[in-house]
């Protein structure tokens, strides 16, 4: 079975532009959750989506945004880049139904560079 | 809320000699905990996980790991470490009273010595 998997790997924006990530869950699972990753903050949960709703959200500004399509796939969305967004942004995938939701797999990541 | 603290940064061992990393939470019910690892430039890879039962859990790549309910506890052993060991690694718990996410504590970064 195929991996999550997430694109672009690599991406540098300048501050003020906005950028989009894709998200491709494991075939089967319905859940994905996305997390942000810097040195400083540690991982830290941004939101996670199943059958296209936001289930449940962290504290981040409105600026990150995400959807999810009929078919799992995710992307998530921040608008207004700043300095600090700048980190890796990890997609999970994870079964329907506790507690395998919580069994939550890991894509590669995205490694966001705001310039 | 739940918490999930390492309180070791950053450990160094001997290759062959054992390892144990340490994990502490806090959570107001039995909590799911898990075990990642991280090699540079990847994402997190899982290694074992608790649910229920046995409190002793084996993982993949020889690692294990106990649950201590008295002690609030779940850490993560191996009994003779490799170089291609040498990672971060995360602890997390998750459970239904936080929603369907989970909580990471920072992280202990190994290095491994020839």
């Amino acid at each position: 079975k195929a991996g999550v998997t997430q694109t672009p790997r690599y991406l540098i924006k300048t501050r003020g532009q906005q950028v989009t990530l894709s998200c491709s869950p494991i075939s089967g699972h319905r859940s994905v959750s996305w997390y942000q990753q810097t040195p400083g903050q540690g991982l830290q949960f941004l939101f996670e989506y199943f059958s296209e709703t936001q289930r449940n959200k962290g504290n981040f500004p409105g600026r990150f945004s995400g959807r999810q399509f009929s078919n799992s796939r995710s992307e998530m969305n921040v608008s207004t880049l700043e300095l600090g967004d700048s980190a890796l942004y990890l997609c999970a995938s994870s079964q329907q139904g506790s507690p395998m939701t919580y069994e939550q797999y890991f894509g590669p990541g995205t490694r966001l560079t705001v310039t | 809320a739940q918490s999930v603290t390492q309180p070791d940064i950053h450990i160094t061992v001997s290759e062959g000699a054992s390892l144990e990393l340490r994990c502490n939470y806090s959570y107001g019910a039995t909590p799911y905990l898990f075990w990642y690892v991280q090699s540079p430039g990847q994402g997190l890879q899982l290694l074992l996980k608790y649910f229920s039962g046995d409190t002793l859990v084996q993982g993949i790549k020889g690692f294990e790991a106990e649950f201590k309910r008295s002690q609030s506890s779940f850490n993560l052993r191996k009994p003779s470490v490799h170089w291609s060991d040498a990672a971060q690694y995360f602890c997390a718990v998750g459970g239904s009273r936080a929603g369907n996410m989970l909580t990471f504590g920072g992280g202990t970064r190994l290095m491994v010595k020839p």
